[in-house]
């Protein structure tokens, strides 16, 4: 079975870093492109970026570029979300997906994480 | 980058009858050279990981039933739900993924029942 599994609930306080994960399995990992999407509280989705296993080329959405990180390990099969210091506007649930075709980052995800909320309050 | 507006923000129908909603995009979603249009959308309920249901503007996704239906070209396109059922309660969203990145989805459009 393809799937993602994403790692639990965090709570965090402004200024702290973290780093939430991703694992894949049931496919080859290095050749798909795997997204995180940002939910904030009552709010739409945010489409905030892409990397590809196979040489960990990644893009980033305007509103995230230098705010996250975006990083795989492909011998454990899992990708990361990090971020170096949290700010209270942090504070979302956060999906992993994965793009629908091998190789192609232009394409929809048809494959998603249960998600990470995260919440950051002093 | 483009933009993806939706409307209406929110609908409320009857069990059983049609819903549709609209969906936008700044540019034309249409790659002249395959003839597709790099449109997609999803189904969101509470404390579930969004569902593919329609890519290619109008191609319903394995496993999503056939009252799902998308149209639609260029800059605009619509998503089509017939005979309504409770479980069809979500809010959904359309994405582009066009050219380059970012990827940008639709506010969202909440579907309640009346």
């Amino acid at each position: 079975e393809v799937q993602l599994v994403q790692s639990g609930a965090e709570v965090k306080k402004p200024g702290d870093s973290l780093k939430i994960s991703c694992k894949a399995s049931g496919y080859s990992f290095t050749d798909y492109w795997i997204g995180w999407v940002r939910q904030k509280p009552g709010k739409g989705l945010e489409w905030m970026g892409i990397i590809y296993p196979g040489y960990s080329e990644t893009r980033y959405g305007p509103s995230f570029q230098g705010h996250v990180t975006i990083s795989v390990d492909t011998s454990i099969t899992s990708a990361f979300l990090q971020w170096d210091s949290l700010s209270d506007s942090d504070t979302a649930i956060f999906f992993c997906a994965r793009a629908r075709t091998a190789w192609d980052p232009s394409d929809p995800f048809d494959i998603w994480g249960q998600g990470t909320p995260v919440t950051v309050s002093s | 980058d483009i933009v993806m507006t939706q409307s209406p923000d929110s609908l409320a129908v009857s069990l059983g009858e049609r819903a549709t909603i609209n969906c936008k995009s700044s540019q034309s979603l249409l790659y002249a050279s395959n003839n597709k249009n790099y449109l997609a959308w999803y189904q969101h309920k509470p404390g579930q990981p969004p569902k593919l249901l329609i890519y290619g503007a109008s191609v319903r996704e394995s496993g999503v039933p056939d009252r799902f239906s998308g149209s639609g070209s260029e800059t605009d396109f619509a998503l089509t739900i017939n005979n309504v059922q409770a479980e069809d309660v979500a809010v959904y969203y359309c994405q582009q993924y066009f050219n380059d990145p970012p990827y940008s989805f639709g506010p969202g459009t909440k579907l309640e029942i009346k």
